[in-house]
C-alpha cells in the first residue's frame, strides 16, 4: 500500500529538547516535503527537497533542519523546540515538484511546553 | 510574492443545502489542485484542474477553473454529514513551480 508514514504521531515535549519527527514513503518519489499546520494559516511549507542530498528552505524554515540521506526518508529535526513550534506536522512526497498529487503522512501533533 | 486566498474560512450549513468554496490568486496559474481534510485526518487529493475554464465533477462535487486562470471554485451540491472536512485548494503559478496552499475553509454540516 503506497504511504506516507511519520512517527511520533502525539509528542509533548520541553523548550530546548532536540527532537526528530521521521517520516518514510514508499512509492520511490523524488520530492518529499514538511507542512506546519496552524489554526486560520492553512498548511505552510517549512522545507523541502527535490531529490537525495538536495534541500531547500519553504515559506518558514526557521527553527527547524531537515536531511535526505535516502530517497524514502525525510526527517525533521528541531534542534531547540520553542513554545510557538507547537503545530500540527505533516510530511508529504509526490513523484516530483508542481503538477503532480501531494500524498500527505497521518500528521504528527507536537506540543512544546 | 505568490498569494492565494481562500474564501470563506468557515461554512455551516444544514444537510442538503449546497456550499461553495473560492480560491482566488494575484497570478496566473498553471494549475489548481484540491485536497479535502476531514476533521483529525490529514489532506486527501481531490483533483487537479490545468485548462482554462474547466470544469470537472466528482458525483455532488462540481470543480471549476477561472478563464482568467486566476481563480477556482468547489461546489457541493445537497451537502451530507460526510462532507464535513477542510477543503483546501493548492495552486501553482506560471512564475514559479511551487505549490502554494490556500488558508482552507472548513465546512460543518447539521444534520
Amino acid at each position: 500500500e503506497a504511504q506516507v508514514t511519520q512517527n511520533p504521531r502525539y509528542l509533548i515535549t520541553v523548550t530546548g529538547k532536540k527532537l526528530t519527527v521521521t517520516c518514510s514513503q514508499n512509492m520511490n518519489h523524488e520530492y518529499m516535503s514538511w507542512y506546519r499546520q496552524d489554526p486560520g494559516l492553512g498548511l505552510r511549507q517549512i522545507y523541502y527537497s527535490m531529490n537525495v542530498e538536495v534541500t531547500d528552505k519553504g515559506d518558514v524554515p526557521e527553527g527547524y533542519k531537515v536531511s535526505r540521506k535516502e530517497k524514502r526518508n525525510f526527517p525533521l529535526i528541531l534542534e531547540s523546540p520553542s513554545p510557538n513550534q507547537t503545530s500540527l506536522y505533516f510530511c508529504a512526497s509526490s513523484p516530483s515538484r508542481g503538477g503532480n498529487t501531494i500524498y500527505f503522512g497521518e500528521g504528527s501533533w507536537l506540543t512544546v511546553v | 510574492g505568490q498569494q492565494v486566498m481562500q474564501i470563506p474560512q468557515y461554512q455551516h450549513v444544514q444537510e442538503g443545502e449546497d456550499f461553495t468554496t473560492y480560491c482566488n490568486s494575484s497570478t496566473t496559474l498553471s494549475n489548481i489542485q484540491w485536497y479535502k481534510q476531514r476533521p483529525g485526518g490529514h489532506p486527501v487529493f481531490l483533483i487537479q484542474l490545468v485548462k482554462s475554464g474547466e470544469v470537472k465533477k466528482q458525483k455532488r462535487l462540481t470543480f471549476q477553473f477561472g478563464e482568467a486562470k486566476k481563480n477556482s471554485s468547489l461546489h457541493i451540491t445537497a451537502t451530507q454529514t460526510t462532507d464535513v472536512g477542510t477543503y483546501f485548494c493548492a495552486a501553482i503559478s506560471y512564475n514559479t513551480d511551487k505549490l502554494i496552499f490556500g488558508t482552507g475553509t472548513r465546512l460543518q454540516v447539521f444534520p
